[in-house]
Formats: structure tokens, sequence, C-alpha cells
């Protein structure tokens, strides 16, 4: 089982609709959950973190932790064309120096 | 706004060959990271550096690979002898003490 799951895609969505990315993980010491945008031969912009389980909410983005399922989720809603990129969540263990693990990235299109 | 700064975007070396990829990591961070993507395929962590030593590596992370931070703003990876295998994107990230790492916009490493 991979540490962390994530539907590459590609998913495809008109403008305006509310978009649901999730992931899945094994590992049960993930304390800390992030979110990344990266659009085509850049690097990872962090969009949302989130310690532990619950919900934050900034702007059109939300982040959902269950640590109790090893779920995750980024919901953005009013979804815009500049939205259009591949959306990577990552995780870490408790620890000042942890690494990331990264899912494999879900490509997302936002079309007019 | 402060950035992590990446340095050269593109490289293109001969295989056998030595690189050194460098970064600036953003100036009162504490904390450095090196990442790779190999097109296609997820981040992987390679190596934390933390109080001028290596903190963790990956198993990619072999005696072909080094960095060091030569003074108070660069961080440096060295590859000694270059493999096909080696071209990916490298990311260098950054973090202050709290769990968000900040990344660079990559260095595209090509072995011919």
């Amino acid at each position: 089982q991979k540490e962390v799951e994530q539907d590459p895609g590609p998913l495809s969505v008109p403008e305006g609709a509310i978009v649901s990315l999730n992931c899945t993980y094994s590992n049960s010491a993930f304390q800390y959950f992030m979110w990344y945008r990266q659009y085509s031969r850049k690097g990872p912009e962090l969009l949302m973190y989130t310690y532990s389980s619950g919900n934050k909410e900034d702007g059109r983005f939300t982040a959902q932790v269950d640590k109790s399922s090893k779920y995750i989720s980024l919901f953005i809603r009013d979804s815009q064309p500049s939205d259009s990129a591949t959306y990577l969540c990552a995780m870490s263990e408790s620890g000042t120096a942890s690494k990331l693990t990264f899912g494999t990235g879900t490509r997302l299109q936002v079309t007019l | 706004e402060p950035e992590v700064t990446q340095t050269p975007s593109h490289q293109v070396t001969q295989m056998g060959q030595e690189v050194i990829l460098r970064c600036v990591p953003i100036s009162n961070h504490l904390y450095f990271y090196w990442y790779r993507q190999i097109l296609g395929q997820k981040v992987e962590f390679l190596v934390s550096f933390y109080n001028n030593e290596i903190s963790e590596k990956s198993e990619i992370f072999d005696d072909q690979f080094s960095v060091e931070r030569p003074d108070g703003s660069n961080f440096t990876l060295k590859i000694r002898s270059t493999k096909l295998e080696d071209s990916a994107m490298y990311f260098c990230a950054s973090k202050r003490g709290e769990n968000i790492q900040y990344f660079g916009a990559g260095t595209r490493l090509s072995v011919l």
C-alpha cells in the first residue's frame, strides 16, 4: 500500500463549480497536512496547512482532515480558470525536521 | 515577500559529470530540504539539513549526492557523477520552525 494515495485525474470542471480533491494515507503518525498547488514545471506553492483533524477555511478554499479515516480533502468553491493546476497533498510526522510525503497530485482543469 | 531562490533554472550535463545545484533559502529559516520530481511522478524527499548537518536522507540520496551550506545564505546539492536517471526537477525547500515548507521554483536537470 502506498503511503499517500491521490487520484491523479485529470479532473475537468466548468467555471464556478465546486471542486473536491482527496487523499488517503496509511501512516497514522502523520500530524501535519498540507495542500500545494503546482503549475507546469514550477515549484509547489503552499495553499493550505492543517495540524491534526478538523477544518480550515481560507477564501474559496477549505481543507478538511479526518485522522480517524486517514482521509484529507480540499474543496475549492466558485472555481476559476486560474485554478487550473496540479494539486498536491503532502503530510509530515511531528518533529521539527520532518520531511514531507507527497501524493502523486491531481491535475485540475477549470473550463470557461 | 521572501522566497526560496534556485539557480540555474535549467542545467544540461553529460552523464558522468558533476553538477552543483544552488539554493538561497528564506533568510531566517533554519531547516533546509532537497526534493526531486521525475517527470510525471510525485515529489520525493531527498535530504533534510539542520544545524550544519544532515537530519535525514532517503534511499535515493546515496554516496553520489552531497549537500553543503558553504556560507550563511547558500545551500547546495552536488551530484558527483550524474546518471541518466538523475534527470528530474530538483526543488529546494526551507522552513523556520513550524511545519510549513516553502519551495523554490526548481532546477530542471537534464542528463544526456
